[in-house]
């Protein structure tokens, strides 16, 4: 079966550190793999996402960018953080004829 | 371009049932979805909804889609302290590699 793995769950940085966040999905091949940031009480914003090796979108211009090394491992990158990017990050993938996307669970970002 | 629309905030009493509604633009829409969100954790697929239906129910969940209006609900009958959540309207369409979130309706539950 399919998994997807987020970490860490919780991180603590300061401000203009580096950021890398990790998320790999393991049992299926060539998912659509996505970022998200959900700040403190509001919706999801969709940050990133890639239907494959090398392939990224970005739909909000930022501070961040993300990576899709391999194929099912995706990675979200900042040179410098701000404290708005603090948040809650979630993963998720979703392929072709699987109705739906799945989430990993989470890493709480917070910039001090 | 898409947008999806809830309401923020619900609260219930133990046992009632929970009327969680959703408004969405894309009249393409092709698929319908509930997530549910517990605190500090991802989003977990309730359920899910083709546009050429009208009603899912399965379990204590009941989904309606009106499509002429855009507009879908999910109905919670008998909602249990464990329901408290965040629960998240989304749609997408069959081409689309992107699904289109709503900002999340808070279900509280109060004795």
């Amino acid at each position: 079966s399919q998994t997807i793995h987020q970490w860490p769950a919780t991180l603590v940085q300061p401000v203009g550190s580096p950021l890398s966040l990790e998320c790999t999905v393991e049992g299926t091949s060539n998912p659509n793999l996505y970022w998200y940031r959900q700040a403190a009480g509001r919706g999801l914003q969709l940050l990133f996402y890639s239907v494959g090796i090398g392939q990224i979108s970005s739909e909000v211009p930022q501070n961040l960018s993300a990576s899709r090394p391999q194929d099912r491992q995706f990675i979200l990158s900042s040179k410098k953080l701000l404290l708005s990017d603090s948040g809650f990050y979630l993963c998720a993938w979703h392929f072709q004829g699987v109705t739906g996307y799945t989430f990993g669970s989470g890493t709480r970002l917070t910039v001090v | 371009g898409e947008d999806v629309e809830q309401s923020l905030f619900l609260s219930v009493r133990e046992g009632d049932s929970s009327v969680i509604n959703c408004t969405y633009t894309d009249s393409s829409s092709t698929y319908l979805y509930w997530y549910k969100q517990e605190p500090g954790a991802g989003l977990q697929l309730l359920t899910y909804i083709f546009s050429n239906m009208d009603m899912k129910q399965d379990q204590r969940l009941t989904v309606l889609l009106n499509k002429k209006d855009k507009h879908l609900s999910l109905r919670i009958a008998d909602t249990q302290t464990g329901d408290s959540a965040i629960y998240f309207c989304a749609e997408s369409t069959s081409s689309a590699s992107k699904i289109i979130f709503g900002s999340g309706t808070r279900l509280s539950i109060r004795p």
